[in-house]
């Protein structure tokens, strides 16, 4: 199995504050890496896929980038709404499309 | 819009068989994959597996000998069944939609509508 592993695991941050969180694949997954949102009590939600590449209604503060083994996702100005659970998952190679331990974004 | 609805029992006793349903609503299931994904209490999410509108699975390795997943597309739904539950298997299970987005001459595999879950706890 492919391994998927994020940091930090937890962020404390401010809104307005530019947040970055990495995510880092066991082996080359090229750009099949997907960020998902999850709120509390919430299923996760679809925020960017093929590394960089935002899905639809998501707002343009988010952003993703990478390839290869180490990739990033960044939020440029934190609104209230923004502070979640973030997770990596990889899409090179099922089974299974492995997620990453998540990164829980706190107010600061 | 498509929504996804699980269903199916909150409470399972050791080694009995889970069986859940999720009902598709607002689109068809003839099309997409349909996956199921777990979340143990404070932890994070698990892959479960998936099946196309083919008929076609492929699971998780570490669940492959206890999980099936089918199709019902007469009811717009499909379904998960694992055997053999343990308190391991605690979990809010998550159904959702499977789709290949094209980006860049290649083909990018994402979730991107999920149910709201339902919890599952295992004990006697």
């Amino acid at each position: 199995d492919i391994q998927m592993t994020q940091s930090p695991s937890s962020l404390s941050a401010s809104v307005g504050d530019r947040v970055t969180i990495t995510c880092r694949a066991s082996q080359s997954i090229s750009t099949y890496l997907n960020w998902y949102q999850q709120k509390p009590e919430k299923a996760p939600n679809l925020l960017i896929y093929a590394a960089s590449s935002l899905q639809s209604g998501v707002p343009s503060r988010f952003s993703g980038s990478g390839s290869g083994t180490d990739f990033t996702l960044t939020i440029s100005s934190l609104q209230p709404e923004d502070f979640a659970t973030y997770y990596c998952q990889q899409s090179y190679s099922a089974p299974p499309y492995t997620f990453g331990q998540g990164t829980k974004l706190e107010i600061q | 819009q498509v929504q996804l609805q699980e269903s199916g029992p909150g409470l399972v006793k050791p080694s009995e068989t889970l069986s859940l349903t999720c009902t598709v609503s607002g689109g068809s299931i003839s099309s997409y994959s349909w996956s199921w994904i777990r979340q143990p209490p404070e932890k994070g999410l698990e892959w479960i597996g998936y099946i196309y509108n083919s008929g076609s699975t492929t699971y998780s390795p570490s669940l492959k000998s206890r999980v099936s997943i089918s199709v019902d597309t007469s009811k717009n739904q499909f379904s998960l069944k694992l055997r053999f539950m343990t308190a391991a298997d605690t979990a809010v299970y998550y159904c959702a939609r499977g789709r290949w987005f094209g980006e860049r001459g290649n083909y990018y595999y994402g979730m991107d509508v999920w149910g709201q879950g339902t919890t599952v706890t295992v004990s006697s």
